[in-house]
């Protein structure tokens, strides 16, 4: 069946500007997540959808970044006022309650 | 706070040998994760690992979990070019993943 998907595949823009990054989860998964890989940090958690539920933002790393999912499925994850330390590959993954998650492609994202 | 350690972290290797890398994590884990990722691609599920004393194996691949110690092994027997990646470890207390730092294994002929 078909995996996660994200979209776009790489996006590049100017510090300053506001970023949407999408991801569309394997169907019928209810937990959803966004991660982010960089080489100087490695991969780190920054939100967490299960459901209904509000979802856990501890790992977002300022305010400038938010996401919302919208009807339990799709999810956008958008980064305001971007700045260069925001360049990284956000990676979306989701996965049954407490099973393996699975992952997309993940989104590169690089701010000049 | 989880935390979660390999080593090594670069791992260069002949065709044919045998290898481990190791993944310690500080506090309890509910289950233990290996990933594998090549370049430029996302991470791929190989194994998860329940309970003490588990193991799994697939092909060339084989992965341990001792809870007492808080150590997980992925164990490469006879490799090949094709297993040339980065392999990651993951532990989770509730949901989200903590990634150790990853090991890239380049095996050459």
């Amino acid at each position: 069946g078909a995996g996660v998907s994200q979209s776009p595949s790489n996006k590049v823009t100017e510090k300053g500007k506001d970023v949407e990054l999408r991801c569309d989860p394997i169907s019928g998964h209810t937990a959803l997540y966004w991660y982010r890989q960089s080489l100087g940090q490695g991969l780190e958690f920054l939100i967490y959808f299960q459901g209904n539920s509000a979802p856990d933002k501890s790992g977002l790393p300022s305010d400038r970044f938010s996401a919302e999912r919208t009807g339990g499925s799709v999810s956008t994850l958008t980064i305001q006022r971007t700045q260069q330390e925001d360049s990284a590959v956000y990676l979306c993954a989701s996965s049954f309650v407490g099973d393996t998650q699975y992952f997309g492609p993940g989104t590169r994202l690089t701010v000049l | 706070e989880l935390k979660v350690e390999q080593n090594p972290l670069f791992l260069s290797m002949q065709e044919g040998k045998n290898y481990t890398i190791y993944c310690n994590y500080s506090t309890t884990s509910d289950r233990l994760y290996w990933y594998r990722q090549d370049p430029g691609k996302s991470l791929e599920s190989l194994f998860v690992l329940l309970s003490n004393g588990a193991v799994k194996q697939e092909g060339r691949l084989m992965a341990s979990l001792d809870t007492k110690a808080r150590l997980s092994t992925l164990h490469i027997t006879a490799a090949v070019h094709d297993l040339s990646a980065t392999y990651f470890c993951a532990g989770t207390g509730s949901y989200q993943l903590t990634f150790g730092k990853g090991t890239k294994l380049s095996v050459i002929p």
